[in-house]
């Protein structure tokens, strides 16, 4: 049962312009979410992450938006540069089930030029 | 200092077979955890190890089990390979159990093929 969705495989941007990626989740228990970038033959990084009892977390030019009523968060990257081309993935993690992480399925970001 | 390093980068194998998979964290992290990925999907949690000590345990059945040495260092097993076991394996560490809300610094994989 897929618990966190990136509902949109890819997504294309131009330099300097706004890149945002939605992620929606079915469990309310969830009570950190995270974002990480993934370049081709490299392991995931760690980007940003939210707690569940707020709504915004900014870091430089990342941003991370938590809506709990509509069980919707989304990361803003502003402006977009060439190198946040990569895969980039949703996670949540709960308290009571030991902080597994719950990966969405990754959307791939490429930076226009 | 070193990243995460996991061992060996690709490996063949067929069906039946049995593989380990080695893990060294960041020097001084004391968790590790395991995950499967299969291609076009997210990470699955496979294993959390904290202080040699299996603290949880994701959706996989017993072939796959894993344990903690002294110095932190982790190692995946996966027994009576089968195809669907084809995947890329990651490993990442964090300092202290992890709990969510800190990074967890990940290596670049072990791929896995079945033949």
């Amino acid at each position: 049962d897929q618990q966190v969705k990136q509902n949109s495989p890819s997504l294309s941007v131009q330099e300097g312009r706004i890149s945002i990626l939605n992620c929606d989740y079915t469990n309310s228990m969830f009570d950190y979410f995270l974002w990480y970038k993934k370049y081709p033959a490299e392991g995931p990084t760690f980007l940003i992450s939210i707690s569940s009892i707020k709504d915004k977390n900014e870091d430089g030019r990342f941003t991370v938006f938590l809506n709990k009523s509509a069980k919707h968060l989304s990361l803003h990257i502003v402006p977009s540069q060439p190198g946040d081309s990569a895969v980039y993935f949703c996670a949540a993690s709960q308290r009571s089930n030991d902080y597994k992480l719950s990966f969405g399925a990754g959307t791939t970001v490429t930076v226009r030029a | 200092d070193a990243g995460v390093t996991q061992s060996p980068t690709h490996l063949i194998k067929t069906r039946g077979q049995q593989v380990t998979l080695r893990c060294s964290p960041i020097s001084g992290h004391k968790s590790v955890s395991w995950y499967q990925q299969v291609l076009g999907q997210g990470p699955q949690f496979i294993f959390q190890y904290y202080e040699k000590e299996e603290r949880g345990r994701g959706n996989f059945p017993d072939r796959f089990s894993a344990r903690q040495f002294p110095n932190y260092s982790s190692e995946l097993n996966v027994n009576a390979l089968l195809l669907g076991d084809s995947a890329l394996y990651l490993c990442a560490s964090s300092f202290g159990f992890f709990m969510g809300n800190q990074p967890q610094h990940f290596g670049d994989g072990t791929r896995l093929s079945i033949l």
